[in-house]
């Protein structure tokens, strides 16, 4: 167990619908990120939050968007789905620490398995 | 320049066996290198790790080699199992605007055969 935990395991949904994926990182780690996995492919860098702050942006759509709260949680938001938005989303947190770059190693979580249909 | 190249896709290997997943990078600034193992419906799990500075790091049956000249560095398992059958990805660590990045390999799917 990563620590990170990761809700919904799954879901399901319709073609232009909005869905929101949900991410608690370990405890103490300020950093979160969200990567997509599509069937047997690598996994893609969507986005970065450090603090609150978005810090780094990767191959995400613009109808895709996250924000991290006080708490630290982070939330992914996926709108005007599409059948191939369909994939893994695996978020992973770490320390994000100046310093060594171990301390800053991504711990992820078990991911939410999302279907467009 | 941002690329981690990872090989072979997939590999099959023999109770026992010892394969061997190779990835090469172009980019001097990367200066981690973790390698993660994902089972079917999990997330990546950390495996172990290297710094450029090191040839060799060990962790019970999983060694990484490192040849920092020639910008490779691979993953060989001893003694492998069944329960090794996974996807391996290698990644890269690198510093920028005060924040690690990690860039990660394009996956090895092993299957090891009782």
């Amino acid at each position: 167990d990563s620590g990170v935990t990761q809700t919904p395991k799954h879901l399901i949904t319709a073609t232009g619908q909005r869905v929101t994926l949900r991410c608690s990182p370990r405890s103490g780690d300020l950093s979160v990120y969200w990567y997509q996995q599509s069937l047997d492919q690598g996994l893609q860098f969507l986005i970065q939050y450090y603090n609150g702050e978005e810090r780094a942006k990767g191959n995400i759509l613009e109808r895709f968007s996250a924000q991290q709260f006080p708490d630290l949680h982070s939330e992914l938001n996926l709108s005007s789905l599409e059948l191939g938005d369909s994939a893994l989303y695996f978020c992973a947190s770490s320390a994000n620490l100046q310093g060594d770059v171990s301390y800053n190693e991504q711990f992820f979580g078990p991911g939410t398995r999302l279907t467009v249909l | 320049q941002q690329q981690v190249k990872q090989s072979p896709q997939s590999l099959i290997v023999q109770k026992g066996g010892i394969p061997i997943i190779n990835c090469a990078y172009e980019n001097t600034a990367f200066d981690y290198f973790p390698w993660y193992q994902q089972f079917p419906g999990k997330g990546p799990a950390l495996l172990i790790a290297i710094r450029p500075d090191v040839s060799e790091k060990k962790e019970g049956r999983f060694t990484i080699s490192f040849n920092k000249s020639a910008k490779q560095f691979s993953l060989h398992i001893m003694d492998s199992q069944p329960g090794d059958s996974a996807t391996y990805f290698c990644a890269a660590t690198y510093l920028m605007d005060s924040s690690y990045k990690l860039i990660f390999g394009s996956g090895t799917r092993l299957l090891v055969r009782p």
